[in-house]
């Protein structure tokens, strides 16, 4: 859905880097997901966020791996050092209030390439 | 954990043919949903079901959540050309905030 913005949209980082991804979720949605998706794999949950608070970050990896929601401002997902491996599409997605049954409206992504 | 399997991997149909995705998950949900996600683009929003066997029509597209609330399906009926791409299932299990998502069905149809 075009209300969810990421940006960038794509981004080159060289090996021990530190890429830092930002999603606005659409208006009025205080709800935050984070997904992986490798080329040709499904997605991979990585972190649930509300408006500083971390739900959920049992899918993202212990080191390197760091997500914010401040209370003003877009969400970010830091990778520090990253690594050849981090190169993915990540997507983050937002909700309305019942995170049960809202829906999630994804965001065009950030493809991130790491040489 | 929780795993959530989607049959088949890939699907090539000719065109007007009808096309089947099927989704099942190691754990009981609560709820599920369905995305559409074109090669390059990002997963769209389908549709949620909630109840045990609910089916729910949008046009050429029929989705059926499982009884059990452990498996769900997508079938597209008389398949076009703009219905390529890959159509994911996400379920939620009761008690959690995450969807897992499945590992997807990439259709192709063939003109």
């Amino acid at each position: 859905n075009a209300g969810v913005m990421q940006n960038p949209r794509h981004l080159v980082r060289r090996r021990g880097q530190e890429a830092r991804l930002r999603c606005s979720p659409m208006k009025g949605h205080s709800h935050v997901y984070w997904y992986r998706q490798l080329p040709e794999e499904g997605l991979k949950f990585m972190v649930y966020l509300q408006k500083e608070n971390i739900i959920d970050e049992s899918g993202m990896p212990k080191e390197r791996f760091s997500a914010e929601f401040p209370k003003e401002g877009p969400s970010i997902l830091r990778i520090q050092q990253v690594v050849r491996g981090d190169s993915a599409a990540y997507f983050c997605a937002s909700s309305g209030w019942d995170r049960s049954t809202d829906t999630q409206y994804f965001g065009p992504g950030t493809r991130l390439t790491v040489l | 954990g929780q795993q959530v399997m989607q049959i088949p991997q890939y699907q090539h149909v000719q065109e007007g043919e009808d096309f089947t995705t099927y989704c099942n998950s190691s754990t009981t949900l609560s709820n599920i949903q369905w995305y559409k996600q074109r090669p390059g683009g990002h997963p769209v929003f389908l549709i949620q079901l909630v109840k045990s066997g609910e089916v729910k029509k949008q046009k050429r597209l029929t989705f059926q959540f499982g009884e059990a609330k452990k498996n769900s399906s997508l079938h597209i009926t008389a398949t076009q050309t703009t219905d390529v791409g890959t159509y994911f299932c996400a379920g939620m299990t009761s008690g959690t905030y995450k969807y897992i998502f499945g590992t997807g069905t990439r259709l192709k149809v063939l003109a």
